[in-house]
């Protein structure tokens, strides 16, 4: 079973609009979420995280991400995109019933346009 | 410092032969993984050890062996490279099972 979905492939937006990058997880226990970012001919490097705590989570760089367990989603939402974030975006879960297994999402390639 | 470092960074290689990918961390983690990013950038998990035991052993073909000689290193070693062994292969660390991973720079293999 997927336990991790990003709908969008492709996301392309123009340079200072705003994005969002869908997460959605399928867990009935515990979980902590992640957002890893990729850019080009680059290992993953983490972006921010969902431990415990407030449900909202922000990175270094502007981003930003809720965690909202009713709707079992982890949006990652930046108001006003760069060049430089041009990247593959992916969600992961760590699932505290599978020993902790990390499941990654099938990333989301988000394409700033100038 | 480089946190996790994988050697080579590039593998060009003939069907059939025999390759290592050789992974190491200094950030004194437990745990450590080999992914694979395919052409899609998909990203599957291979294998992970813990305190040098294996403890995810996805459906991977035997000819992929994974070392641990102690907690900081994980090697790769592939047997009979095939075309379809062609990807981007990432070693990660985290300290322990489920927490924060830390990816090395990846490996781009290339079977001909």
């Amino acid at each position: 079973a997927q336990s991790v979905t990003q709908l969008d492939s492709q996301v392309p937006v123009f340079e200072e609009a705003p994005v969002e990058l869908r997460c959605n997880y399928s867990s009935s226990v515990s979980v902590y979420l992640f957002w890893y970012v990729q850019y080009p001919n680059q290992g993953l490097q983490l972006l921010l995280k969902y431990l415990s705590g407030s449900t909202l989570v922000e990175s270094i760089n502007g981003f930003e991400a809720e965690f909202n367990k009713s709707q079992t989603s982890f949006h990652l939402r930046k108001p006003s995109v760069h060049i430089s974030d041009t990247a593959e975006y992916f969600c992961a879960v760590s699932l505290f019933n599978t020993g902790n297994q990390f499941y990654f999402g099938t990333g989301t390639s988000l394409t700033v346009i100038p | 410092d480089t946190a996790v470092s994988q050697t080579p960074k590039y593998l060009v290689t003939q069907m059939g032969n025999d390759k290592s990918i050789k992974c190491e961390q200094n950030l004194g983690h437990d745990t450590m993984y080999w992914y694979k990013q395919d052409s899609k950038k998909f990203l599957k998990i291979m294998f992970s050890y813990n305190n040098k035991e294996l403890i995810i052993n996805e459906t991977v073909p035997n000819r992929f062996s994974p070392k641990s000689p102690d907690k900081a290193h994980l090697n790769l070693h592939i047997n009979s490279l095939e075309l379809g062994d062609s990807a981007v292969y990432f070693c990660a660390s985290s300290s322990k099972p489920g927490v924060t991973q830390y990816f090395g720079p990846g490996t781009r293999l290339t079977v001909l």
